[in-house]
């Protein structure tokens, strides 16, 4: 049990478009979904804590209108990198938690994002 | 945002050796710990969550200790197998229950 799923695991851009992420708990209702985003050899950096229903909670130094969250269903949270830049290649990686489990994060399998 | 060290940064160990490595955090204002275990191309796994001072968690060949006291933890491997090879994260939460992530201790197991 507790399986999440993220969408797409890997996508190419060209630099200005929009690139939209999903992550989905499968077997289960997810209260809270994090995002987080990895650079090279560096430690899960949160961006940003998502809701049901609530607008997202954003880290500091996280632009909000560059990373759009959307958190719209138990089992559905959306990042949606808005003009994309090469400097926003990265690992993307999204967790949830249950309502029963609050501490325990289970991880979907991350996406790499690259811009040209 | 915790300061979170973990060390060392990578490992490679023989079949069959024991081995350890450490996550340490601020002690102050602490709630609870979480081992994650990060296979290559798969989604990070949870391990164990601890929360009191002493505890001591342990699935199969695989063991942690807690001292919230001096900020540390300390994860053990007996008799490590190929199929140990991962990132070991570790992730306090402190008072505002998110946990911050350590870059992870790189694990290689040779046959």
């Amino acid at each position: 049990g507790a399986v999440v799923s993220q969408h797409p695991s890997r996508v190419i851009c060209k630099s200005g478009t929009s690139v939209k992420i999903e992550c989905r708990s499968l077997d289960f209702q997810a209260t809270t979904m994090f995002w987080y985003r990895q650079f090279p050899k560096q430690s899960l950096m949160l961006m940003a804590t998502s809701n049901e229903g609530s607008k997202a909670t954003y880290e500091q130094g996280v632009e909000k209108d560059k990373f759009l969250i959307n958190h719209a269903s138990l089992t559905l949270s959306t990042l949606t990198v808005t003009s994309a830049h090469p400097e926003d290649s990265s690992f993307y990686i999204c967790s949830a938690v249950t309502s029963g489990d609050t501490d325990t994060q289970y991880f979907g399998p991350g996406t790499r994002l690259t811009v040209l | 945002i915790l300061n979170v060290e973990q060390s060392p940064q990578s490992l490679h160990v023989q079949e069959g050796d024991s081995t350890n490595f450490t996550c340490s955090f601020p002690s102050s204002n602490f709630y609870a710990l979480h081992w994650y275990r990060w296979e290559t191309a798969k989604s990070p796994e949870a391990l164990f969550v601890m929360t009191l001072n002493g505890d001591e968690k342990k699935k199969g060949r695989i063991s942690a200790t807690l001292n919230t006291k001096e900020g540390y933890s300390y994860l053990y491997i007996k008799g490590s197998q190929p199929e140990d090879s991962a990132t070991y994260l570790c992730a306090p939460t402190g008072g505002s229950y998110i946990p911050t992530f350590g870059r992870g201790t790189s694990l290689i197991v040779h046959p």
